[in-house]
């Protein structure tokens, strides 16, 4: 089935410092990819939706120039944390969606296993 | 946009014994509903889902309900077992070009043996 492989899954870093994310789509390409954070014993919230080939879509709240996100191949995304306070601590997890028809099963949403990002 | 509100946020349950978690959405165009198992410190597995054609879908214990005309969907567990205490998520979207999903807000579901 459809992996999706998020590294690293766990960081600790310093108060403003930058902290990269990636998520790989390890069997399938991914047009779409999303980016989600999720605090403790909380839902999933949508951060952006990242497109192959274009910028993302960021949803309303969240700051494009604080979360940059590339897409630069069908298999990789990249979540980068520019400048990480403590409040940026969190759980941060992608999902990829195979390329393929809207009802075809590679519609469905694969999950990573998640980042847990510390700043200190 | 959509919303999407799940009960119980929490559920105990012995061993063996059925466990049902209910979701509501607002947007009557959603027309995809998964459900997805979260184990602490993992990311969120797909275990069904639903499409709006169908009122019912059952694979071997889980089974999910549908009624559209409610907006409201289930997930029923049967002969729980301890394996199944997660946090469980259910969520609504459209699928065409994006499959932009809305969650609940979660179901921590302990199973005691």
């Amino acid at each position: 089935g459809a992996v999706v492989s998020q590294h690293p899954s766990w960081v600790i870093c310093k108060s403003g410092t930058s902290v990269k994310i990636e998520c790989r789509s390890l069997d399938f390409q991914a047009t779409t990819m999303f980016w989600y954070r999720q605090f403790p014993k909380q839902s999933l919230m949508l951060m952006a939706t990242s497109n192959e080939g274009s910028k993302a879509t960021y949803e309303q709240g969240v700051e494009k120039d604080k979360f940059l996100i590339n897409h630069a191949s069908l298999t990789l995304s990249t979540l980068t944390v520019t400048s990480a306070h403590p409040e940026d601590s969190s759980f941060y997890i992608c999902s990829a969606r195979a390329a393929g028809g809207i009802f075809s099963g590679a519609n469905v949403l694969t999950f990573g296993a998640g980042s847990r990002l510390t700043v200190l | 946009g959509e919303n999407v509100e799940q009960h119980p946020s929490t559920l105990s349950v012995q061993e063996g014994d059925s466990a049902v978690i209910k979701c509501t959405y607002s947007d009557s165009a959603s027309n995809y509903f998964p459900w997805y198992k979260q184990e602490l410190g993992k990311g969120p597995q797909l275990i069904i889902d639903i499409r709006s054609n169908v009122g019912e879908k059952k694979d071997q214990r889980i089974a999910v309900t549908l009624n559209k005309t409610a907006k409201h969907f289930s997930l029923h567990i049967t002969e729980t077992q301890p394996e199944d205490s997660a946090v469980y998520f259910c969520a609504a979207s459209i699928l065409v070009a994006g499959n932009k999903l809305t969650f609940g807000g979660g179901t921590r579901v302990l199973v005691k043996p």
